[in-house]
């Protein structure tokens, strides 16, 4: 079946420093591959996506590459700000199927 | 453009209660998904719908859930009796049509479940 494996949590960061989150997924065929973020008090919203391979997806500073090789989707974001603290969640979409699946959620503290 | 709304935000009850949480989707969105997310996993999906027909109900314990989606607009999920394991943040999320791989999914605040 498909899957999402995310790097377990949680990570405190300083202002500025640079982020990585591991995402790998395991799925048939190429799914579309997506990372949203859930804010304090606040519904899931898609930060970024990717629908096929060696595509990236970016937003608010924050990108990932669709590596088919490595099965991977890793979130990076250069310099991080307070108002990034909240918890990610990398997801997949498969062919011909509309539900998403999510790993298990990152969160992420940014202290001043 | 308004998002989804569901209510109650928090709702505590006892085991063996019942319970209901209402979804209103973002307008013309034809496809609404009910997701649990129990602390510490990610959302897990309970029940499709596309206009008021049910595309996937395959993880949904009927035993105890149901859900319902009159005339393809606003949504109710219940539960009847709950246990225990049910306390979980019950996510409501809509899509424009369900038919394309792209398709954003767009997801309210959540109702948060606690069963003492």
């Amino acid at each position: 079946g498909n899957s999402v494996t995310q790097m377990e949590g949680p990570v405190t960061l300083s202002e500025e420093a640079f982020l990585t989150i591991n995402c790998t997924y395991t799925a048939t065929g190429y799914p579309s591959l997506f990372w949203y973020v859930q804010y304090p008090g606040e519904g899931l919203q898609l930060l970024l996506k990717a629908t096929k391979a060696d595509d990236k997806g970016s937003n608010k500073g924050f990108e990932a590459t669709y590596r088919k090789e490595t099965t991977s989707f890793h979130l990076e974001k250069g310099s991080v700000q307070v108002s990034d603290s909240a918890v990610y969640f990398c997801a997949l979409l498969a062919f011909g199927n509309e539900k998403l699946t999510f790993g298990t959620g990152t969160r992420l503290t940014i202290i001043p | 453009e308004a998002g989804v709304a569901q209510s109650p935000r928090y709702k505590i009850i006892e085991k063996r209660q019942s319970v209901a949480f209402w979804c209103n989707p973002i307008s013309g969105h034809a496809t609404l998904y009910w997701y649990q997310q129990i602390l510490g996993q990610g959302p897990k999906l309970l029940i499709q719908f596309q206009n008021n027909g049910v595309v996937d109900d395959s993880q949904l314990p009927k035993d105890r859930f149901s859900a319902e989606r009159l005339k393809g607009v606003d949504s109710t999920l219940k539960i009847q009796p709950a246990k225990l394991e049910d306390s979980a943040v019950y996510l409501c999320a809509s899509s424009l049509w369900g038919g394309q791989m792209q398709e954003e999914q767009f997801f309210g605040p959540g109702t948060r479940l606690t069963v003492l």
